[in-house]
């Protein structure tokens, strides 16, 4: 949705090197979450942020929300080819019924 | 559990002719919605239902129809299909406490051509 710009659209690293990629809201956020989802299969729910400052980390993932900014950070650190796939950031944005999208950020990682 | 589990994972239909893609849930959440997913737009919210009984349009309602009589199940109708509604369709579900919503749990997708 146009409401969540996600940045870079695409990225190629080598394995081992570290990555961010932001998602950026124009609408206040009532909470930010981030989905994997690897070439032509579902959605894999990463983590969820739910309050400004927070940071969550699962594995070698780390996710910041900074609510002043309206965006968040993914961060992966030493990248491997598992962490390839698209990588979407979603929000709740006017309320808690409608649920949006970022257009995704396709992640491939170079043996 | 099964999650949510969607049916048929690939579609082929004719211009014209209409069809139900099937979502059903086990994990008892009021939340369900239907997203489309095409190359550079990310995932689109087509409808999306609050609990049984109750929905309401999303980003792209238009040549769909949802109903929510139980809350296990939320089909989604293609009334005419038409070649711009190929696309792959997911079928989303969560829960809710208070404030805060535990994210969507996501089926695997139906692959829909219209030719």
């Amino acid at each position: 949705s146009q409401e969540l710009e996600q940045s870079p659209q695409s990225l190629i690293v080598q394995e081992g090197k570290n990555l961010t990629i932001n998602c950026t809201s124009s609408k206040t956020l009532y909470g930010l979450y981030w989905y994997k989802q690897k070439y032509g299969e579902g959605l894999i729910f990463l983590m969820m942020l739910q309050k400004g400052g927070e940071e969550k980390s699962h594995e070698k993932i780390t996710a910041k929300l900074d609510e002043k900014k309206q965006q968040s950070s993914l961060h992966i650190t030493a990248s491997q080819p598992s962490h390839a796939g698209i990588y979407l950031c979603g929000a709740f944005l006017y309320n808690f019924n409608k649920f949006y999208f970022g257009s995704g950020t396709k992640l491939n990682v170079k043996p | 559990n099964a999650g949510v589990t969607q049916t048929p994972k690939f579609q082929v239909l004719k211009t014209g002719q209409s069809m139900t893609l099937q979502c059903a849930q086990d994990m008892n959440h009021e939340y369900m919605s239907w997203y489309r997913q095409d190359p550079g737009m990310g995932l689109r919210l087509i409808h999306y239902s609050v609990g049984a009984g109750i929905t309401d349009q999303g980003e792209v309602p238009n040549g769909y129809n949802v109903s929510r009589s139980t809350t296990e199940d939320f089909p989604l109708r293609l009334l005419s299909a038409a070649p711009s509604q190929t696309s792959v369709y997911f079928c989303a579900s969560s829960y809710s406490y208070g404030a805060q919503n535990y994210g969507y749990t996501f089926g695997s997708g139906t692959r829909l051509t219209v030719v």
